[in-house]
């Protein structure tokens, strides 16, 4: 069925360099898109978003990148800092929906 | 404002008790979300609420998961009788009608069923 994944599971980066996260949609129909971090313990929280009519978003030390012709989306991170370890998610929104479909997580461990 | 605020954070029970999770939303949003977090099945939504009123329900899992919102700063999510298999954590989020669907999300209940 239709749904939202991530590429890979971990994601190990040395502290000072960029990481990039990667999320596959399958619903041509989704129209925004949003990227959350979760540190241990703790709710999901917001980090960026983008709509279906962008390509590209950039907020401070990230950047979502969309590519519609193939259906995917990245996260990327400037100069990761320790504080960047956690699990991120893509989600998805269809059109006139209010629901979010979740991808599976990737976790981000930042090596000092 | 103090987010979205779940109660209890933990929760450990025997199997067969009852157990209810409480959401306190954030003032003004309008959406609201229930959703079940574990290792294997990743973060799934159960059920969402637009101005107090169950939209879609159709990830609850079965008869013994119930939820309500009486009014706009309150909905509790009950499970009766709970199963082993039902230790997970349960988030709570919010939303507000707008040109996003950005959802704040709670600290979340960690429950353990014995």
């Amino acid at each position: 069925g239709e749904s939202v994944g991530l590429h890979l599971p971990t994601l190990s980066v040395q502290e000072g360099d960029n990481s990039i996260i990667n999320c596959a949609y399958s619903n041509s129909a989704s129209d925004y898109f949003i990227w959350y971090k979760q540190e241990s313990g703790k709710g999901p929280q917001f980090i960026i978003d983008i709509r279906s009519n962008m390509d590209k978003r950039q907020g401070q030390r990230v950047t979502v990148l969309l590519n519609k012709t193939v259906k995917h989306l990245s996260l990327q991170i400037a100069a990761t800092q320790p504080g960047d370890s956690a699990v991120y998610f893509c989600a998805e929104n269809r059109k006139g929906d209010y629901k979010l479909s979740f991808g599976a997580g990737t976790t981000v461990t930042v090596r000092a | 404002d103090a987010g979205v605020i779940q109660s209890p954070r933990h929760e450990v029970t025997e199997m067969g008790q009852e157990v209810t999770l409480r959401c306190k939303p954030i003032s003004g949003h309008d959406y609201l979300f229930w959703y079940r977090q574990t290792m294997m099945r990743g973060l799934e939504l159960l059920i969402y609420f637009n101005n107090n009123v169950p939209i879609d329900d159709s990830g609850m899992p079965e008869d013994r998961f119930s939820a309500k919102m009486p009014n706009a700063s309150f909905s509790t999510l009950k499970i009766q009788p709970s199963e082993p298999r039902d230790s997970a954590v349960y988030f709570c989020a919010s939303s507000q009608r707008g040109w996003n669907n950005e959802q704040f999300f709670g600290p979340g209940t960690r429950l353990t069923v014995l």
